[in-house]
């Protein structure tokens, strides 16, 4: 069975940084592109960012880029998002989500998030 | 980036009703395009890819079609659980953006 937990989210005061980790299991996940999909409250689905199974290419939303990093430790099964220089707009329900191939697939599991909340 | 758009953002529909969701893309994006169900507090469920084609397990009462920049989510006949918001997905080029999603609310 497919699992992705997220875990790292919390309440963190603008400029600060966090990390969030995906722990995944129950498939080969060197095979597979993984992706951060956010979800602000009460709010549509934006895509944040994007791996390739061996780091060779990554995407980033413009509204993250130069601030958010995207990698992944395939040894570990996981995927990681450090956030910098956070904004109260970068508030939401992260998500991780698997890719379903390697390259312009989409997204057939998901995660159940992890909040994390920009405020003084 | 290509920006992706839905009509309608609401629909109220009853249970048996047909209903169609729209999404247009800002330029071509071939059949690079995903559709997904969320239900409040849930993660999101990938419905259909490759514009038409249904995800293993989804009902068949769900239906996609369209290439290039016009495409649309059918629902031959609303049930109860259906009752959702929608949101497609362009696959074909970063940043992956979503649509605005349609909410679909019991009339």
């Amino acid at each position: 069975e497919v699992q992705l937990v997220e875990s790292g989210g919390g309440l963190v005061q603008p400029g600060r940084s966090l990390r969030l980790s995906c722990a995944a299991s129950g498939f080969t996940f060197d095979d597979y592109a993984m992706h951060w999909v956010r979800q602000a409250p009460g709010k549509g689905l934006e895509w944040v960012s994007g791996i390739s199974w061996n780091s060779g290419s990554i995407g980033y939303a413009d509204s993250v880029k130069g601030r958010f990093t995207i990698s992944r430790d395939n040894a570990k099964n996981s995927l990681y998002l450090q956030m910098n220089s956070l904004r109260a707009e970068d508030t939401a329900l992260y998500y991780c989500a698997k890719s379903s191939g390697w390259y312009r697939k989409p997204f057939d599991y998901w995660g159940q998030g992890t909040l994390v909340t920009v405020s003084s | 980036d290509i920006q992706l758009t839905q009509s309608p953002s609401f629909l109220s529909a009853s249970v048996g009703d047909r209903v169609t969701i729209t999404c247009r893309a800002s330029q071509g994006i071939s059949s690079y395009l995903a559709w997904y169900q969320q239900k409040p507090g849930k993660a999101p469920k990938l419905l259909i890819y490759a514009a038409s084609t249904l995800q293993s397990g989804v009902p068949s009462r769900f239906s996609g079609s369209g290439s290039g920049t016009e495409f649309t989510l059918t629902i031959s006949s609303l049930q109860p659980e259906d009752f959702a918001t929608y949101y497609c997905q362009q696959l074909n080029s970063y940043p992956r953006t979503f649509g605005p999603g349609t909410k679909v609310d019991i009339k």
